[in-house]
């Protein structure tokens, strides 16, 4: 199974700030990445798939990148409204793996 | 607009068994892989189980594998998910979520919609 390892697990950061957000998986896995976004008592939304293409009505704001084994998702100026964890996700092959999560907190 | 929801959830003993259902609208169902996915309270995600399109190919967590059994009537555009011999670590939240292949910028999938999920736990 391809392990996938988000750094880091939680993060504070302020309204305004850039921030990052790292996935590496366990072997190559090309482009084949997912992030998704989840609050609290929802389900996880899509917000970039392919590594690094946005989602439909996901704000520019987000971006990813990467290929292989090493992706980043960034946050290019945080609004309120994207305090929440964030997952990747392998869909090379199954089963299916996702990061542990990291949790953005309000600083 | 694509809805899916979930039914079926509920408190069960260590040992029996429980039907998830998902109903789908909104898309044309019997066109697109469909999968459960399941969240541990406070924990991450969990892939579960995939089937295909007219559900003659599924795949499974080794977590599951031989216990849970993914199926799907497409004239009822409903995705089940049969439980047994459930233990106390499959207590979670299960989610139904619609796999889409994507092939710009590369081939691959996603799970591009999701239900509100359906909170099983398993305790004596």
């Amino acid at each position: 199974d391809i392990q996938m390892t988000q750094s880091p697990s939680s993060l504070s950061a302020s309204v305004g700030d850039r921030v990052t957000i790292n996935c590496r998986a366990s072997q190559r896995i090309r482009s084949s990445l997912n992030w998704y976004q989840q609050k609290p008592g929802k389900a996880p939304k899509l917000l970039i798939y392919a590594a690094s293409s946005l989602q439909s009505e996901v704000p520019s704001r987000f971006s990813g990148s990467g290929s292989g084994t090493d992706f980043t998702l960034t946050i290019s100026s945080l609004q309120p409204e994207d305090f929440a964890t964030y997952y990747c996700q392998q869909s090379f092959n199954t089963p299916y793996t996702f990061g542990q999560g990291t949790k953005l907190e309000i600083k | 607009q694509v809805q899916l929801v979930e039914s079926g959830g509920g408190v069960v003993q260590p040992g029996r068994s429980l039907k998830l259902s998902c109903g789908a609208s909104g898309f044309s169902f019997s066109t697109y892989m469909m999968n459960w996915v399941r969240q541990a309270p406070g924990r991450g995600l969990e892939w579960v189980a995939l089937i295909s399109y007219d559900g003659s190919d599924k795949s499974y967590a080794d977590s599951v594998k031989g216990r849970f059994t993914i199926s799907r009537d497409n004239s009822k555009n409903t995705l089940y998910l049969q439980m047994s011999s459930l233990r106390v670590e499959d207590t979670a939240v299960y989610y139904c979520a619609r796999e889409d292949l994507v092939v710009v910028p590369a081939v691959t999938n996603t799970f591009d919609y999701w239900g509100q999920g359906s909170l099983v736990t398993v305790s004596s």
